[in-house]
């Protein structure tokens, strides 16, 4: 599976946006984006997946660029409960593959 | 729905000494994983199995660890004996198949090997 990058930390304003970044390069035609959220002693919760086009649940939207080398997880209107560690991970779909959670990006919502 | 469970939360032991792990899946998940996340990391796969049978322990240091899942429900990860370097969050997640894109994760277990 492909590796990804982001950035290790962000800070957000509540109420406001919250766009997290991931690179994902080297991403084959068949690999999906997984995001998954890690709030404090908790384990992690799914997010959202895509492929191409952009995505949006009740939680986030999902931004994938036409080439597929980066994505952009949206939390709309953060609040103080999306303060966690966001995990952006490639994995085909469909398959036994494992998710490699990487480090991920800590955000903090501040007041 | 009941979440995945897991027992104890909280464990402390000494170097050398043995601890197990007991974890509960989402009833009807044939998939079972568990995970180790030491601190400051992301969670890290240990072992995967569907039903009770294992599908990657690829990663499981043998020499020590182990795990079972009897049945194909409950499942145990054991180490024996521990090092301080075991210190971590042990976490087991379940899906309905290994295809599953969505994860259910459980609590965790915080061990401390001193």
């Amino acid at each position: 599976d492909a590796k990804t990058t982001q950035p290790p930390s962000m800070d957000c304003a509540e109420g406001r946006a919250a766009n997290l970044p991931c690179n994902h390069s080297t991403i084959s035609g068949n690999e999906y984006v997984y995001w998954y959220r890690q709030i404090h002693s908790q384990g992690p919760q799914y997010i959202i997946h895509g492929l191409k086009n952009n995505e949006t649940n009740e939680m986030a939207s999902l931004i994938i660029t036409e080439d597929r080398k980066s994505s952009t997880l949206i939390l709309p209107h953060a609040t103080l409960r999306d303060t966690a560690v966001y995990y952006c991970i490639v994995r085909v779909a469909f398959t036994g593959n494992q998710f490699y959670f990487g480090t991920g990006t800590s955000l903090t919502v501040i007041p | 729905e009941a979440g995945v469970a897991q027992s104890p939360r909280y464990k402390i032991i000494e170097k050398r000494q043995s601890v197990a792990f007991w974890c509960n899946p989402i009833s009807g998940h044939a998939t079972l994983y568990w995970y180790q996340q030491i601190l400051g990391q992301g969670p890290k796969l240990l072992i995967q199995f569907q039903n009770n049978g294992v599908v990657d322990d690829s990663q499981l240091p043998k020499d020590r660890f182990s795990a079972e899942r009897l049945k194909g429900v409950d499942s145990t990860l054991k180490i024996q004996p521990a090092k301080l370097e075991d210190s971590a969050v042990y976490l087991c997640a379940s899906t309905p198949n290994e295809g599953s894109y969505e994860q259910y994760f459980g609590p965790g277990t915080r061990l401390t090997v001193t």
